[in-house]
């Protein structure tokens, strides 16, 4: 069965560097998320993205974030200066259709990020 | 925006038993309602899903209701077993604001042997 994969699995890094994580959708699907959940929370959404846009985004997703995708396969978040409060899970995600019409959210097995 | 509440944070049985979980929505205008389940070091994986049109749904040892008046949907697992201890979320979306999935705050299931 396809899956949305996720590198690296374990990110280390220091306070004010810039990190990318990296995501591989499913191939057929069309909207690409990312999702964040720090430990022993709620999975909480950061930023959706279609036809190379970004449609929606939260407040957590401010100016310290971007996304992209460079080719037909990846899609990356980049945090240009990281914070402590930074350090989570990662967790990307796409979907065939547009979530409202009821296609399923599939998610990967993340990263996580941490910032020391 | 969307808010959904979930209960009980934690839940324990004995292997065999059910396990019902509740989640609450407040945006009169969701339509699907998504359960995943996250094990350890793990991503969230759907488990099942309802949509709006249909009260209830079943997938072998699992179920979900919905009850759209009161804006309320229901895990229901039968004859636990312990490979089903895991974090359970229920979700939904936020339909004014687009692509938007809100998640529950989880409950862990942990079934005893």
């Amino acid at each position: 069965e396809p899956e949305v994969t996720q590198t690296p699995s374990h990110q280390v890094t220091q306070m004010g560097q810039e990190v990318i994580l990296r995501c591989v959708p499913i191939s057929n699907h069309l909207y690409f998320y990312w999702y964040r959940q720090i430990l022993g929370q709620k999975v909480e959404f950061l930023v959706s993205f279609y036809n190379n846009e970004i449609s929606e985004k939260s407040e957590i997703f401010d100016d310290q974030f971007s996304v992209e995708r460079p080719d037909g396969s990846n899609f990356t978040l980049k945090i240009r200066s990281t914070k402590l409060e930074d350090s989570a899970m990662y967790f990307c995600a796409s979907s065939e259709e547009k979530l409202g019409s009821g296609s399923p959210l599939h998610f990967g097995n993340g990263t996580r990020l941490t910032v020391t | 925006g969307e808010n959904v509440e979930q209960h009980p944070s934690t839940l324990s049985v004995q292997e065999g038993d059910s396990a019902v979980i509740k989640c609450t929505y407040s945006d009169s205008a969701s339509n699907y309602f998504p359960w995943y389940k996250q094990e350890l070091g793990k991503g969230p994986q759907l488990i099942i899903d309802i949509r709006s049109n249909v009260g209830e749904k079943k997938d072998q040892r699992i179920a979900v209701t919905l009850n759209k008046t009161a804006k309320h949907f229901s895990l229901h697992i039968t004859e636990t077993q312990p490979e089903d201890s895991a974090v359970y979320f229920c979700a939904a979306p936020s339909i004014g604001s687009g692509d938007k999935l809100t998640f529950g705050t989880g409950t862990r299931l942990a079934v005893r042997p």
